[in-house]
């Protein structure tokens, strides 16, 4: 079955990029028609929902990140990434990759914990 | 931003049944599907339902999801202490073009 993982430093400095990738097993990411979506969670607080792209590299964004959020594809790798430029202490958060086939998300991957300090 | 409108806490003791509510609009859970998520702080949240009351392979049948107009709800009977976690719905908002999470329901069992 489908799986995903997170990858990527768990510190990011304040004004920096938070880079993040999620790999795909057990399917091709260019196969098939799926939206892949990331989603955060602040500590302490409830799931936000920052962005996805389409297998076509169509994309979506929250318009609250809209301005500092990029999320790709690579085919070649079998992974997706997200990009979140100028970070501040209140983007750090547990983050989470997810594959969107119909109208709801499953799987999930494990999530990988990203602080924002100096 | 959380549009949807969850209550933050529930409880019951095992074997009771608890219902979980998620208000929304007439852009989201009115127009489109509602889906449950079970979340445990640190872990993959795993689905749960999808499009209202559906349950993907592998959840009891004693975890239900319904929907009224512009509300959703999640029912857990024959409670068991596996079921203390956060519990998220999730909607597409058709007037947003944003995925619009609820902000969560823990729940305890006594």
């Amino acid at each position: 079955q489908v799986q995903l993982q997170e990858s990527g430093p768990g510190l990011v400095k304040p004004s920096q990029t938070l880079s993040l990738t999620c790999t795909m097993s057990g399917a091709s990411i260019s196969s098939g028609s799926y939206y892949y979506n990331w989603i955060r969670q602040p500590a302490g607080k409830g799931l936000e929902w920052i962005g996805r792209v389409y297998s076509d590299g169509n994309t979506n964004y929250n318009p609250s990140l809209k301005s500092r959020v990029s999320i790709s594809v690579d085919t070649s790798k079998n992974q997706f990434s997200l990009k979140v430029a100028s970070v501040t202490a209140a983007d750090t958060a547990f983050y989470y990759c997810a594959t969107e086939e119909f109208d709801w998300f499953d799987p999930w991957g494990e999530g990988i914990k990203v602080t924002v300090s100096s | 931003q959380s549009v949807l409108t969850q209550p933050p806490s529930a409880s019951g003791t095992p074997g009771q049944r608890v219902t979980i509510s998620c208000s929304g609009s007439t852009s989201n859970i009115g127009s489109v599907t509602v889906n449950w998520y079970k979340h445990l702080p640190g872990t993959a949240p795993k689905l749960l339902i999808f499009n209202y009351n559906q349950r993907p392979a592998g959840v009891p049948d004693r975890i239900s999801g319904s929907k009224s107009g512009t509300s959703a709800s999640l029912a857990i009977s024959g409670l068991q202490s596996e079921d203390e976690a956060d519990y998220y719905c999730a909607a597409w908002d058709d007037s947003l073009d944003v995925w619009l999470f609820g902000g969560g329901t823990k729940l305890t069992v006594l």
